[in-house]
């Protein structure tokens, strides 16, 4: 079964201050990609990184960066000096290839930021 | 402007009534995706299409339709509506392997 779990609810921060967004997956597919999001309160869903399976490459754009660990089914997400337009939910997500284009996205539960001025 | 586009956004209706929402995926793209946003279930997968035909099913209730018209053109409908059924309706489309563009959104209000 695929199951993406994120298990801080709700965070807060104040600005500045480092953050990292904790993501586990579960899957039994040897390839599969894993997704962040961002909902800012207007409600729209932003794609911010996508990683395959076979790339454990961490990632850095700007104050984001990615950390991908397949040994311990992990992707967490840090906002380095965090400011209050990073308050959002974030959603981890999860795709897995099948054979045929029958496929979809899981997404985890996830996590409202709230960076306090 | 994220290419897909979703009409309308917001909708408000009673119960008992039927709605149609439609998307119109990023071009190029041939998948649209329907997904519910509701506060207590988060972003539950509804129904992919793929090139105008149904590729996978998710938790899609059987009062819920949706198909995919030649123009790639998607249209969900959703009828019978309850007062659960007010949700966020994000249409998302995408390419195997890629992440998914997602619409804005259409807000459904059923009172």
């Amino acid at each position: 079964a695929q199951k993406v779990t994120q298990a801080q609810t709700e965070i807060s921060v104040v600005e500045k201050e480092d953050v990292t967004l904790d993501c586990v997956y579960e899957t039994r597919d040897t390839t599969y990609y894993l997704f962040w999001y961002k909902q800012p309160p207007s409600g729209e869903l932003v794609f911010l990184i996508r990683r395959n399976s076979f790339d454990e490459q961490n990632e850095i754009s700007g104050r984001y960066s990615w950390n991908f660990q397949k040994s311990t089914s992990s992707f967490n997400f840090t906002i380095t000096a965090s400011q209050v337009v990073d308050s959002a939910v974030y959603f981890c997500a999860l795709r897995t290839l099948g054979k045929t284009s029958y496929d979809k996205v899981i997404f985890g539960p996830g996590t409202s930021l709230s960076v306090i001025p | 402007d994220s290419g897909v586009t979703q009409t309308p956004k917001h909708l408000i209706t009673a119960t008992g009534q039927r709605v149609t929402l439609r998307c119109s995926p990023r071009s190029g793209d041939l998948s649209v995706y329907w997904y519910q946003q509701s506060l207590d279930q988060g972003l539950q997968f509804l129904i992919q299409y793929y090139n105008g035909e149904e590729r996978a099913k998710g938790n899609i209730l059987e009062r819920f339709s949706a198909q995919q018209f030649p123009d790639l053109h998607s249209e969900l409908n959703l009828s019978s509506l309850e007062l659960g059924d007010s949700a966020l309706y994000f249409c998302a489309s995408g390419g195997r392997g890629y992440g998914y563009t997602f619409g804005s959104g259409t807000r459904l209000t059923v009172v």
